[in-house]
C-alpha cells in the first residue's frame, strides 16, 4: 500500500537560510499534519491543512509557513533557520472526509534537518 | 484540554515475556486513543486505536491494548516480546468530543521499550 512519502529524507542548512520540506500524502487522504521532533522529543504538532485550508494550528513558528496544494501535497517552508530549528519534521495524512471525525494519521518518514 | 502521560521512560522485558507499556490520558470528553511505534531514524507506525467497542483492541505485530475507562488507561501490551520490538513507542489521545472540532492527537513523551535476548 503507498504510504507518505516525505522529500528531502536528510537536509543541511546553514544558519539563516531557507528550507523547503515536501509531503505527499496517501492517495485519497484529504488532511495532512506537520509535526516536529527534537531529540529525545515526542512530535510536536506545527500545523494542518484540511481540502486545502489550514484547518489547525500548533506551535509553528512565525518563520515557518505551510501550504497544501491542488494535489494534497503540502510543503513546509522554513526561514530564518536557527540552530534550534534542528530536528526530524514530519508529515502525517489521514482521512477526515465529510463525516468530520478523524480517522488514524498516517506518518512519512521524516526529514532529518540539520541547522550548521 | 487534552493530555497523555506515559510514566516510564524505560521499559526492559526478557525475550518471551509478556510487556506492557502504560499509558494513562486526559480529555474532557470521550477519548480517541492511539498507540505508535517508532524505529530509530524513522517515521512513527500506527499499531492499533480505540475508537469505540470493545475495550479489548488488537493491533499489528501481536500487540493490543486494553481500555480502562475508570483509570483513564490505555496501556500497550504483547503476551510474548520479541527482541525485535525494541524500539520507542508512543501513546496518544484526542478528544472524541471537543467543541473547537480539533482533529489534532496529543502525544505522551514515549516509552523506550528494550527486549534482551
Amino acid at each position: 500500500a503507498a504510504g507518505v512519502i516525505q522529500s528531502p529524507r536528510h537536509l543541511i542548512k546553514e544558519k539563516r537560510e531557507t528550507a523547503t520540506l515536501k509531503c505527499y500524502p496517501i492517495p485519497r487522504h484529504d488532511t495532512v499534519y506537520w509535526y516536529q521532533q527534537g531529540p529525545g522529543q515526542d512530535p510536536q504538532f506545527l500545523i494542518s491543512f484540511y481540502e486545502k485550508m489550514q484547518s489547525d494550528k500548533g506551535s509553528i513558528p512565525d518563520r515557518f509557513s505551510a501550504q497544501q496544494f491542488s494535489d494534497y501535497h503540502s510543503e513546509l517552508n522554513m526561514s530564518s533557520l536557527e540552530l534550534g530549528d534542528s530536528a526530524l519534521y514530519f508529515c502525517a495524512s489521514s482521512l477526515v472526509g465529510l463525516a468530520g471525525y478523524t480517522d488514524t494519521q498516517y506518518f512519512g518518514p521524516g526529514t532529518r534537518l540539520t541547522v550548521l | 484540554a487534552q493530555s497523555v502521560a506515559q510514566p516510564e521512560d524505560q521499559v526492559n522485558v526478557a525475550e518471551g515475556n509478556p510487556l506492557t507499556v502504560k499509558c494513562t490520558y486526559s480529555v474532557s470528553g470521550n477519548p480517541y486513543l492511539f498507540w505508535y511505534v517508532q524505529y530509530p531514524n524513522r517515521g512513527l507506525q500506527f499499531l492499533l486505536k480505540y475508537i469505540t467497542g470493545d475495550n479489548l483492541v488488537k493491533g499489528s505485530y501481536g500487540f493490543e491494548a486494553e481500555f480502562n475507562k475508570s483509570q483513564t488507561s490505555f496501556h500497550l501490551k504483547k503476551p510474548s516480546a520479541l527482541v525485535s520490538d525494541s524500539a520507542l513507542y508512543f501513546c496518544a489521545v484526542r478528544d472524541r468530543d471537543s467543541v473547537e472540532g480539533s482533529y489534532i492527537p496529543t502525544f505522551g513523551r514515549g516509552t523506550s521499550l528494550i527486549v534482551h535476548p
